[in-house]
């Protein structure tokens, strides 16, 4: 089965922290994605890197930045939290080939609180 | 990408079929229909997803209409364990999936 494993299940930063959040996936997917949830906004698209050091913007990028350096993992950078990015987070990846028609697998989520 | 929508809550009994209705009549010819789903504090699951043929696996049937502007997807005997929030999407060429709101079903005992 694949395996998507982000690093923490919930994080508390404070106002102006840099906060990573970290995602590793074990099925040598190329591409990997950042999602954010909030009630009644349902998941929102931050940013995919569908290469090693290749990232595009999604929906909701201000605020973000995201690194790929290994195809497996991909961080997602809050430079200066604020409390509007309290949040869950949401990773996930999949296979480029055939790119319509390759599930996204999601790990757990990190459940993060800006205080 | 084409949007879908689904109604925002159901209820069904335990060892009934559970039928789970998506509308996407703005969908184009190479977009896939893919469900999820997500059970409380956890990321989404993987259901099934089609283009045009109804397909079935472990988990659910998929029915998708003939015009491909609705689909079905059916739990031939929901359990407890089913209870979660539903998602319908599209998906074409882009690297996009525009997730809604979903239907939270209800599995009652």
């Amino acid at each position: 089965d694949v395996k998507v494993t982000q690093s923490s299940r919930y994080l508390v930063k404070r106002t102006g922290e840099k906060v990573f959040l970290e995602c590793v996936q074990d099925m040598d997917h190329e591409n990997m994605f950042w999602y954010r949830q909030d009630p009644g906004l349902g998941l929102r698209l931050i940013y995919f890197s569908y290469d090693v050091k290749m990232k595009e913007k999604g929906d909701i990028p201000e605020g973000y930045s995201v690194s790929r350096e290994k195809k497996e993992r991909f961080s997602l950078i809050l430079e200066s939290a604020s409390t509007n990015q309290t949040s869950m987070y949401l990773c996930a990846s999949s296979f480029q080939t055939r790119v319509r028609d390759s599930p996204l697998h999601f790990g757990n989520g990190t459940r993060l609180t800006v205080t | 990408d084409a949007k879908t929508t689904q109604p925002t809550s159901m209820d069904c009994a335990e060892g009934r079929a559970a039928n789970l209705p998506c509308n996407h009549s703005t969908i184009s010819g190479n977009e896939y229909v893919y469900w999820y789903r997500q059970i409380h504090s956890q990321g989404p699951q993987y259901i099934i997803h089609g283009l045009k043929n109804n397909e079935t696996n472990e988990m659910a049937s998929l029915i998708i209409t003939e015009d491909r502007k609705s689909s079905t997807l059916i739990l031939p005997h929901a359990t407890l364990r089913d209870t979660a929030v539903y998602y319908c999407i599209v998906v074409s060429g882009t690297y996009k999936y525009i997730f809604g709101t979903g239907t939270r079903l209800k599995v009652l005992a």
